[in-house]
């Protein structure tokens, strides 16, 4: 399995400022997801982080609102822009170890609130 | 497209008590399903796995077998405690066109009381 550890745990924003969430894993994992959970929601998938590459945005999310970036295979960082109290969600970082694992782990989560 | 269709909930029990949350989904190909569980202000863990028809996959007293036939996943646990109190999303993911991803039901909020 994959110990998933997210920075910050949780934070309150101001409309109109940004946040860098971080995802770092303790091994190395062939794919790393972000995902968002809105209040008493089920998960959406915001996009797949692609190591070296320009992330594949799921529809409904862009690249300019959800910059993300992974340098290497254990670390991941999303960047919620232009905060509006509408991004106000759990965004969790996830990751594929192995493809011929299957298993998803999921970290603990950001919780945001933006006011 | 693959979708993953969950009991509403929210389910409330008395601890002992028998619990079936169920889950029915559409996949194209043979997908793999999970059951997640999300404990009041924590991220997701994963409880159990079946891979192909037949699987049952189980933990912490939880089991649940995957019915092709009637494209089913349903948790069951024959006696719940109040510890068992969190949220329950059944989950997919179907290798192939739309490549990895895991796609979620709307989950199931359990409360078990005393």
């Amino acid at each position: 399995s994959a110990v998933i550890s997210q920075k910050p745990s949780r934070d309150i924003c101001q409309r109109g400022t940004s946040l860098t969430i971080q995802c770092q894993v303790d091994s190395q994992v062939t794919m790393m997801f972000w995902y968002r959970q809105q209040p008493g929601q089920s998960l959406t998938l915001i996009a797949t982080a692609n190591q070296g590459s320009e992330a594949t945005y799921e529809s409904g999310f862009v690249i300019d609102k959800f910059p993300i970036s992974r340098p290497n295979l254990t670390f991941s960082t999303l960047t919620v822009s232009n905060m509006s109290p509408e991004d106000s969600s759990i965004y969790l970082c996830s990751v594929v170890m192995d493809i011929s694992q299957e298993t998803q782990y999921f970290g603990p989560g950001t919780r945001l609130l933006v006011l | 497209g693959n979708s993953v269709t969950q009991m509403e909930g929210p389910v409330t029990l008395s601890e002992e008590a028998f619990l079936t949350i169920n889950c029915t989904y559409t996949a194209t190909g043979y997908p793999s399903l999970f059951w997640y569980v999300q404990y009041p202000g924590e991220g997701l863990q994963l409880l159990l796995k079946a891979t192909k028809a037949d699987d049952k996959g189980s933990n912490k007293g939880f089991e649940a077998t995957y019915r092709k036939e009637t494209t089913s996943f349903h948790l069951e646990k024959g006696s719940v405690q109040v510890s068992d109190s969190a949220v329950y999303f059944c989950a997919l993911r179907a290798w192939g066109s739309t490549a990895s991803k895991l796609t979620f039901g709307t989950g199931t909020r359990l409360q078990v009381t005393l």
